[in-house]
């Protein structure tokens, strides 16, 4: 039973298009986060949500628009891709972020912007 | 600018030796460590983590080690196994902010049998 799941797994797209990519943990989780893994392979935090509620949001363009339906669910919007925007997406969930708990990864979307 | 580094992108190891990741930081603000593992068409899973007030712990052939003053932690994998071969990311937090990890650009494992 998969416990942070991601849609699609892949996606290509044009530049100028909108995206979303879905997320989805049912560990019971607090806490969500969006990752974003670059060509160098760095992984970069994007936004924390928890219990609906955007605690981090690092620099990232406004194009990118995180929405938190439930706990459960945090799903990334994306305006206007960009070449630049190529990169895996990783969903991530945790129990708490007052406390160092690790996180739980979902298995990442491949993201190419043509 | 990289306040956690892996400075070798790559190890080989031969199956039943001793595979040892070095991870360097800069932020003496961080508190917490954590050793992730990385397959390939998958996300990370997390391996092993490590509160400042300890300088080693162990689960099984998995040991982290590490030095406050040298701002250094290390992986060491014993004995290491085919199916240990992967990336492996050292990552960090602070207190005040456990939520806000930051990883290291990781180091590809390979254990050959």
């Amino acid at each position: 039973d998969t416990a942070v799941s991601q849609t699609p797994k892949y996606l290509v797209t044009q530049m100028g298009n909108d995206k979303s990519i879905k997320c989805e943990q049912n560990l019971g989780h607090d806490t969500m986060y969006w990752y974003k893994q670059d060509s160098k392979k760095f992984l970069k935090i994007m936004f924390s949500y928890n219990n609906k509620e955007l605690i981090i949001n690092e620099t990232v363009p406004n194009r990118f628009s995180p929405k938190s339906p439930d706990k459960a669910h945090l799903n990334l919007h994306i305006n206007s891709l960009e070449l630049g925007d190529s990169a895996v997406y990783f969903c991530a969930s945790s129990l708490s972020p007052s406390s160092p708990y690790e996180q739980y990864f979902g298995p990442g979307t491949r993201l190419t912007v043509t | 600018d990289q306040q956690v580094k892996q400075n070798s992108p790559s190890l080989s190891v031969q199956e039943g030796r001793i595979s040892i990741l070095n991870c360097d930081y800069t932020n003496s603000m961080f508190d917490y460590f954590l050793w992730y593992k990385k397959y390939p068409a998958e996300g990370p899973t997390f391996l092993i983590s490590i509160s400042s007030i300890k300088d080693k712990n162990e689960d099984g052939r998995f040991t982290v080690f590490l030095n406050k003053s040298a701002k250094h932690l290390s992986l060491h994998i014993v004995p290491s196994q085919p199916g240990d071969s992967a990336v492996y990311f050292c990552a960090a937090s602070v207190e005040t902010s456990y939520d806000k990890v930051i990883f290291g650009p990781g180091t590809s494992l390979s254990v050959i049998p």
